[in-house]
């Protein structure tokens, strides 16, 4: 199982843009790369995943370089409510695999 | 998208009684279930992986007579914590896959409030 490195805590303000970088050294060619969001007392909810290049939805978008080693979840124009403990993951689908949480970016947004 | 419920959301419990979680997946027919484990400001910890009809598997340190699992069926599987504790009280969360896109992706339940008094 890849392991991931994040940042344990960052602070911005409404209406910035976030980013938010992970690194995973040792992912594997069937690894996709995922992020969850938290909110207290709630279970993770899913943001958005990729395997290379960049990734958009209506919430986020993620990128990653050619070497897989690393990606980044950019959150535009972020506002009170996206205060949460983001999660990178990195999940393998060629089988029903676990998934190892780290520790999480635990994000605070400002007025 | 595929939905997880969790039932019950919260429960109270005294010292030395058994408490069962439920977790049901709505709209899909989930082959594997995990059960998770969250303490205060803390990440998920990942308990034990249960296929249906099969004995669930118990990560390290994941005391199996403690919190057994049963998914007996495709869409429930439930966690009991027997003879629950104070050091037990935490925040249970349970998630499926077998569900829509990715075969094997997760789908996480709302979780459930473990406090034992």
């Amino acid at each position: 199982l890849a392991k991931t490195t994040q940042p344990i805590s960052m602070d911005s303000y409404e209406g910035q843009e976030v980013n938010i970088t992970c690194s995973h050294n040792n992912i594997a060619t069937n690894d996709y790369i995922t992020w969850y969001q938290q909110f207290p007392s709630q279970g993770p909810r899913f943001i958005i995943q990729g395997y290379k290049t960049k990734v958009t939805n209506e919430v986020a978008s993620l990128f990653i370089p050619a070497d897989r080693k690393s990606s980044t979840l950019s959150l535009p124009r972020v506002s009170l409510s996206d205060t949460a403990v983001y999660y990178c993951l990195v999940v393998t689908y060629s089988s029903a695999s676990k998934i190892i949480f780290g520790s999480g970016t635990r994000l605070s947004i400002r007025p | 998208g595929a939905v997880v419920s969790q039932h019950p959301s919260w429960v109270i419990c005294k010292s030395g009684t058994s408490v069962k979680i439920e977790c049901r997946s709505l709209d899909f027919q989930a082959t594997t279930m995990f059960w998770y484990r969250q303490f205060p400001k803390q990440s998920l910890m990942l308990m034990a992986t249960s296929n249906e009809g099969s004995k669930a598997t118990y990560e390290q340190g994941v005391e199996k007579d403690k919190f057994l699992i049963n998914h007996a069926s495709l869409t429930l599987s439930t966690l009991t914590v027997t003879s629950a504790h104070p050091e037990d009280s935490s925040f249970y969360i349970c998630s499926a896959s077998g569900g829509q896109g990715f075969q094997y992706e997760q789908y996480f339940g709302p979780g459930t409030r473990l406090t034992v008094t």
